[in-house]
């Protein structure tokens, strides 16, 4: 029951763009298309930005896109903003544990 | 608007137990499932627990020591946390859904120390 894989850190510059990975199994990530992403900033909860792999909820921007292929599924921030600064995670939808989340990815904006 | 309000945190000794109460509001919350999601102090988030239509579902981490449980005609949750270890300290969510946790509460800390 190990948690996803995850970059530790990806840092872009103001305009750019960057993509996170998430790494799985077949199990998980490759099996279902129940993939989630959050970011949190600093201090506070958890929020949902990309929901079933690709789709955005109510009020997140466009800038924010996801994908996936075969086991690793992945976050697109594009044209990076100050305010996209923050700890990511994946979450996927797992056979065997119901839920598991990424190790998590901090981004930081130069 | 969907609000979710944790209580029954606090400092407990390893071995102790606590139970975490989830009140929701702003949504029809026995049509929902229903997560715990911790995360320790300066780590990532982990999935402790979820509910459905009564059935609970846990991680190996804290399977036999965690139950959740909840009573849909008050829309609370619950999470009963026995054999506390000090591993077990965290900030403790509650969320809406599984894996796709659309909604979360702002957590209540639970730290387990002697």
């Amino acid at each position: 029951q190990s948690a996803l894989t995850q970059s530790a850190s990806v840092t872009g510059s103001l305009g750019q763009s960057i993509t996170i990975s998430c790494t799985g199994t077949s199990s998980d990530v490759g099996g279902y298309d129940y993939v989630a992403w959050f970011q949190q900033q600093p201090g506070k909860v958890p929020k949902l930005m990309i929901y079933n792999v690709s789709n955005r909820p109510s009020g997140v921007s466009n800038r924010f896109s996801g994908s996936k292929s075969g086991n690793t599924a992945s976050l697109t921030i594009s044209g990076l903003q100050a305010e996209d600064e923050a700890d990511y995670y994946c979450s996927s939808y797992s056979r065997s544990t119901i839920v598991v989340f990424g190790t998590g990815t901090r981004v930081a904006v130069l | 608007e969907v609000q979710l309000l944790e209580s029954g945190g606090g400092l407990v000794q390893p071995g102790g137990s606590l139970r975490l109460s989830c009140a929701a509001s702003g949504f029809n919350f026995s049509t929902y499932s229903m997560s715990w999601v911790r995360q320790a102090p300066g780590k990532g988030l982990e999935w402790v627990s979820g509910i459905s239509a009564g059935r609970g579902f846990y991680p190996d981490s804290v399977k036999g020591r965690f139950t959740i449980s909840r009573d849909n005609s008050n829309n609370i949750l619950y999470l009963q946390m026995n054999s506390l270890r000090v591993e077990d300290t965290a900030i403790y969510y509650c969320a809406v859904g599984y894996s796709t946790s659309s909604a979360w509460g702002q957590g209540t800390l639970v730290t387990v120390s002697s």
